[in-house]
């Protein structure tokens, strides 16, 4: 059984440049969320896909925005990016039909804007 | 919104004391209350979860109490070995925003000193 695996895991980019960040979820997973986690914080809930479409979102802008393939991975994009922007993304993943909120993380995409 | 609350910050025990970490949430519909530890470069690891329907859990050397009518949750590890030193952060789920939407607290750094 594959874990959650995250690709980059650092990038650095400038203010105002978008990017893209990549989840696999994990075998027989079916649920992908997305956390920030600035430095020396819990993460932040982001977003969370089921069957392609985003169904929850928390306190972000709609420049963070994503999508969740039909083979259960997801994107994370975020544009015009701005200086606090710079933290850890987690991706999470969960099976819809195991109990609501059981979720295994990946490590995780450092991002820095400078 | 829903908020969560952990202390300490930091929590500094010799090996083979116990540590005890507790959080207190605001919503009082939340219903599910995981914690999770995190190592350097890696992403949280879900060690014990309780669900309201039950006042505690144990497995091995952790546990949990949860107490609803306070609205706090307590993890506690006896025996604590020096691979104990970590990040932990709790978290409680809020009713709405998603079943994969978990509030973190701020987390506590753990040092176990042989």
């Amino acid at each position: 059984e594959t874990g959650v695996t995250q690709s980059p895991t650092h990038l650095i980019k400038t203010r105002g440049q978008q990017v893209t960040l990549r989840c696999s979820s994990q075998s027989g997973h079916n649920t992908v969320s997305w956390y920030q986690q600035a430095l020396g914080q819990g993460p932040q809930f982001i977003f969370q896909y089921y069957r392609e479409e985003e169904n929850g979102r928390g306190n972000f802008p709609p420049r963070f925005s994503g999508l969740q393939f039909p083979n259960y991975s997801s994107e994370l994009n975020v544009n015009a990016l701005e200086l606090d922007d710079s933290a850890l993304y987690l991706c999470a993943s969960s099976w819809s039909g195991s109990g609501a909120n059981v979720l295994t993380f990946g490590a995780g995409s450092r991002l820095t804007v400078l | 919104g829903e908020n969560v609350e952990q202390h300490p910050s930091t929590l500094s025990v010799q090996e083979g004391d116990s540590a005890v970490i507790k959080c207190t949430y605001s919503d009082s519909a939340s219903n599910y209350f995981p914690w999770y530890k995190q190592e350097l470069g890696k992403g949280p690891q879900l060690i014990i979860d309780i669900r309201s329907n039950v006042g505690e859990k144990k497995d091995q050397r952790i546990a949990v109490t949860l107490n609803k009518t306070a609205k706090h949750f307590s993890l506690h590890i006896t025996e604590t070995q020096p691979e104990d030193s970590a990040v932990y952060f709790c978290a409680a789920s809020p009713p709405s925003g998603g079943y994969n939407k978990l509030i973190f607290g701020a987390g506590t750094r753990l040092a176990v000193h042989p």
